[in-house]
């Protein structure tokens, strides 16, 4: 059964920084990877989606790589902003349509 | 944009009731999900459905069932609502059914954070 692992569960970083969160997962054997966004009490906001023939996505101060090989995909923060503080999921696609989620990381910008 | 609505925001609601959460999607979306969320224990699967008058059970299906009588809304339902079932409940749709070597993106609602007392 595939297994995803956020590292780390937490992060605080002062605003400005450059920042990489980690998801890994135990089954190469994956369609699609997504990053999510939710914030404290709210749903799921999507960030990238990563089909499983691409090595990764951007958007905006966003970049997302995915390593199939390895097992392992990353999410690039540029110039982190207070406003990016939230909890960042990784979720993994497997054989029809079945979402397989981490536990996520906990952000916290300060100014 | 696809956009997926959940009935209420907040819900609370007593031990034994019937308790019925209803999810609407407005894109045609063939596939629909019930997840529930837990601190410590993340998003898990509670039912989902790949066509009308069909369901699956995902991972926790144990105290809920579900109904899928158009193809648009997908309800979960809490026969006796219990105080283990206090979460956070997510929707979800995606377009295409299950088709081999190819997985589609599932849209989520906003949410409902039910507390059973």
């Amino acid at each position: 059964k595939q297994e995803v692992t956020q590292i780390p569960a937490a992060l605080s970083v002062p605003e400005g920084e450059n920042l990489v969160l980690n998801c890994s997962f135990t089954d190469s054997a994956i369609y699609n990877l997504q990053w999510f966004r939710q914030d404290p009490g709210k749903g799921l906001t999507s960030l990238l989606l990563i089909q499983s023939s691409q090595r990764e996505q951007t958007s905006g101060r966003l970049n997302a790589s995915l390593d199939k090989s390895s097992g392992r995909s990353t999410l690039y923060i540029a110039a982190s902003q207070p406003g990016d503080s939230a909890t960042y999921l990784c979720a993994l696609y497997n054989a029809g349509n079945m979402l397989t989620f981490g536990g996520g990381t906990r952000l916290m910008v300060k100014p | 944009d696809v956009k997926v609505t959940q009935s209420s925001r907040y819900l609370v609601k007593r031990t034994g009731e019937k308790v019925f959460l209803e999810c609407v999607q407005d894109m045609d979306h063939e596939n629909m999900f019930w997840y529930r969320q837990d601190p410590g224990l993340g998003l898990r699967l509670i039912y989902f459905s790949y066509d009308v008058k069909m369901k699956e059970k995902g991972d926790i299906p144990e105290g809920y069932s579900v109904s899928r009588e158009k193809k648009e809304r997908f309800s979960l339902i809490l026969e006796s609502a219990s105080t283990n079932q206090t979460s956070m409940y997510l929707c979800a749709s995606s377009l295409f059914p299950p088709v081999p070597g190819f997985s589609d993106e599932q849209y989520f609602g906003p949410g409902t954070r039910l507390t059973v007392t």
